[in-house]
């Protein structure tokens, strides 16, 4: 697609759960980014990838937070043992690279009960 | 985390008005940014600003860059219902950082 994907669209889990959220960037766009939402808040920075290389993870809360991108394209944000209070929007934005301009998705909505 | 201070929060205009918004940071910043976010959307870049003073425009939209580097507004000029939605200011800092802070959003309600 033209456009950055992410799903699932929506995940509702147990508190405890694992979930894993993905990112399909802009083709050749070799800056990816991962933001938390929370309801009525701006989106905040958790980590930021070159091609394969995290080189950013200052924003990811805990260490139940992990991200990947193996081959320098798709990533994958995997929270473990999930909480009340992971239960935000997450948004993936790719850009070309350098300052250029971030393209966002349209994010996964967690809700953990 | 640290956000942008963006006021007003909200506001309820009527249609055919000319909105006004601002951001102002306690941090310098290299470029400003401003981004609308629609229901279940992500945001989507409305303007970017890379100089200090710039003053762009894009169609009824015109955002500035103040002379500090620690503040921007945004001017939504003869609004129309599809104005409607949240407006979030951003900016990146100094160097090679290419994080994007965000504001704590400005929540736009358009009267017909």
């Amino acid at each position: 697609g033209a456009g950055v994907s992410q799903s699932p669209r929506y995940k509702v889990a147990k508190r405890g759960q694992d979930v894993a959220l993905r990112c399909d960037p802009i083709s050749g766009h070799v800056s990816l980014f991962w933001y938390q939402q929370a309801l009525g808040q701006g989106p905040e920075f958790l980590t930021y990838f070159q091609n394969e290389a995290q080189l950013d993870k200052s924003g990811l809360p805990s260490d139940r937070f992990f991200a990947e991108r193996p081959e320098g394209s798709v990533s994958t944000l995997k929270i473990q043992r999930t909480q009340q209070e992971d239960s935000a929007v997450y948004l993936c934005a790719s850009s070309i690279g350098g300052k250029n301009i971030q393209y966002f998705g349209a994010g996964t909505r967690l809700s953990v009960l | 985390g640290q956000q942008l201070n963006q006021s007003p929060q909200s506001m309820f205009i009527q249609e055919g008005e000319d909105v006004s918004m601002n951001c102002t940071s306690s941090s310098i910043f290299n470029t400003w940014l401003w981004y609308k976010q629609d229901p279940g959307e992500g945001p989507v870049l409305l303007i970017a600003l890379y100089k200090a003073g710039e003053l762009t425009s894009n169609g009824r939209l015109t955002a500035q860059f103040g002379i500090t580097r620690k503040d921007s507004f945004l001017n939504i000029s003869a609004s129309i219902p599809s104005d409607v939605g949240i407006y979030f200011c951003a900016g990146q800092l100094p160097g090679g950082y290419q994080k994007v802070t965000f504001g704590t959003g400005t929540k736009l309600q358009v009267i017909p």
